[in-house]
């Protein structure tokens, strides 16, 4: 079955401080892996996507993310966190870019100044 | 970018009515519609996916005669809830999928209030 797992619920950080937000997935064949981000009380903006090459994925705001296969992971990354960061971020897993969309519980990141 | 809008941002209702959401694309033809649902601090659960004339397909544990949806047009996909009760009161949002592409497009979401 496909599934999603962020380990961390909830993710406090300095600002200017380097992030790393983790993501397991379970699925048969290679998925297509996003990670979105979401602000208090708005819609989901697509920080990046993967499906094949390069494993390690530029996304917008200074978000990179890597995929790892061999450990089912696609982290989240960036070398320096600003404090409008702060917000719900999700990752997900899909058969294709277009298709159903599995999102993974989130991970609720803090920013302190 | 492609934009989806949805109406109402926010609905509070009485316990018992019934409450429409829309979800357009605004730039875009949307073959392809899917709606989920998000609880309070919880991840976003889908739905059911919907194709422009033709009936949704609705994921296990959801309620068809309950989460009306109805994709008429290509550019509208609409979200019923019907006889809304308290345990309805979420946040729903749609993804457009654009015509022919590989590009997917969400909502800002709609916040029902249900009292």
């Amino acid at each position: 079955a496909q599934s999603v797992t962020q380990p961390d619920i909830h993710i406090t950080v300095s600002e200017g401080a380097s992030l790393e937000l983790r993501c397991n997935y379970s699925y048969g064949a290679t998925p297509y892996l996003f990670w979105y981000v979401q602000s208090p009380g708005q819609g989901l903006q697509l920080l990046l996507k993967y499906f094949s090459g390069d494993t390690l994925v530029q996304g917008i705001k200074g978000f990179e993310a890597e995929f790892k296969r061999s450990q089912s992971s696609f982290n989240l990354r960036k070398p320096s966190v600003h404090w409008s960061d702060a917000a719900e971020y999700f990752c997900a897993v899909g058969a294709t870019s277009y298709d159903k969309v599995i999102f993974g519980p989130g991970t609720s990141l803090s920013v302190i100044p | 970018g492609a934009v989806v809008s949805q109406h109402p941002s926010r609905v509070i209702c009485k316990s018992g009515t019934s409450v429409k959401i829309e979800c357009r694309s605004l730039d875009f033809q949307a073959t392809t519609m899917f709606w989920y649902r998000q609880f309070p601090k919880k991840s976003l659960m889908l739905m059911a996916t919907s194709n422009e004339g033709s009936k949704a397909t609705y994921e296990q544990g959801v309620e068809k005669d309950k989460f009306l949806i109805n994709h008429a047009s290509l550019t509208l996909s609409t979200l019923t809830v019907t006889s809304a009760h308290p345990e309805d009161s979420s946040f729903y949002i749609c993804r457009g999928e654009r015509e022919g592409g590989n590009e997917q497009f969400f909502g800002p979401g709609t916040r029902l209030t249900v009292l």
